[in-house]
């Protein structure tokens, strides 16, 4: 296993359309995490998975985002309505329970609203 | 409040020289983990080293050990011989409770290192 694979790498989309944004984490990992980070900030949390099941969200995931895991393994972030806030980078982790279990991140899908 | 504080906005070390990365954290939780992650110009971000609200050692990892002061309620990554590669973006980052969910992070500290 490569690790956490996400797609697009870059997506630049005129404000108003949708995107939809793929993450395949690492196969043996239950646990799926989508973050959003801003230049200049760190990541922030959006929503969590374990196996299909969306356990957690974010208020920073406002009604035009949505996110699914079907058969708990990859999932995908779709945006609707862009707006010029929404640019920034999206990345996707994937991890097992345990107290020392970090993440591990993908390298991000980053989204520029024009 | 900010769960995680990050001061440094940048660093500079000259290669083969040892670095202090600080960071501060606050929470009521007794039990949390802390994490330091590097996040290079690819945008990746790659787990470093984990310390434990109860650990009773200081966390290492190679070259990177984690200065851990509970009662101060810092968490400072020190970076032993620095090498060209260890220039990149770092990020303290905490989860509350031993499972918690969510990772809270830091602004970040950039870090050059100088040949």
């Amino acid at each position: 296993d490569t690790g956490v694979s996400q797609d697009p790498r870059h997506k630049i989309t005129k404000r108003g359309q949708n995107v939809t944004f793929r993450c395949d984490p690492i196969s043996e990992h239950n646990r799926l995490y989508w973050y959003r980070q801003t230049l200049g900030q760190g990541p922030e949390f959006l929503t969590y998975f374990q196996n299909e099941a969306q356990l957690e969200k974010s208020r920073l995931l406002s009604d035009r985002f949505s996110a699914e895991r079907p058969k708990g393994s990859f999932s995908t972030l779709e945006i609707q309505r862009t707006e010029q806030g929404d640019s920034a980078m999206y990345l996707c982790a994937s991890g097992t329970y345990g107290a020392k279990s970090s993440y591990t991140f993908g390298s991000g899908t980053r989204l520029t609203v024009v | 409040a900010q769960k995680i504080t990050q001061t440094q906005p940048g660093m500079f070390v000259q290669e083969k020289e040892a670095v202090t990365l600080d960071c501060t954290y606050d929470t009521s939780d007794p039990s949390y983990g802390l994490f330091w992650y590097k996040q290079p110009s690819s945008g990746e971000m790659i787990f470093l080293i984990y310390q434990g609200s109860y650990d009773q050692q200081n966390a290492t990892e190679g070259r990177y050990s984690l200065n851990f002061q509970k009662a101060r309620k810092s968490a400072n990554l020190v970076i032993s011989a620095s090498q060209l590669g260890d220039s990149a973006m770092y990020f303290c980052a905490m989860r509350e409770g031993l499972t918690g969910n969510q990772f809270y992070f830091g602004t970040g500290t950039s870090l050059t290192v100088i040949p």
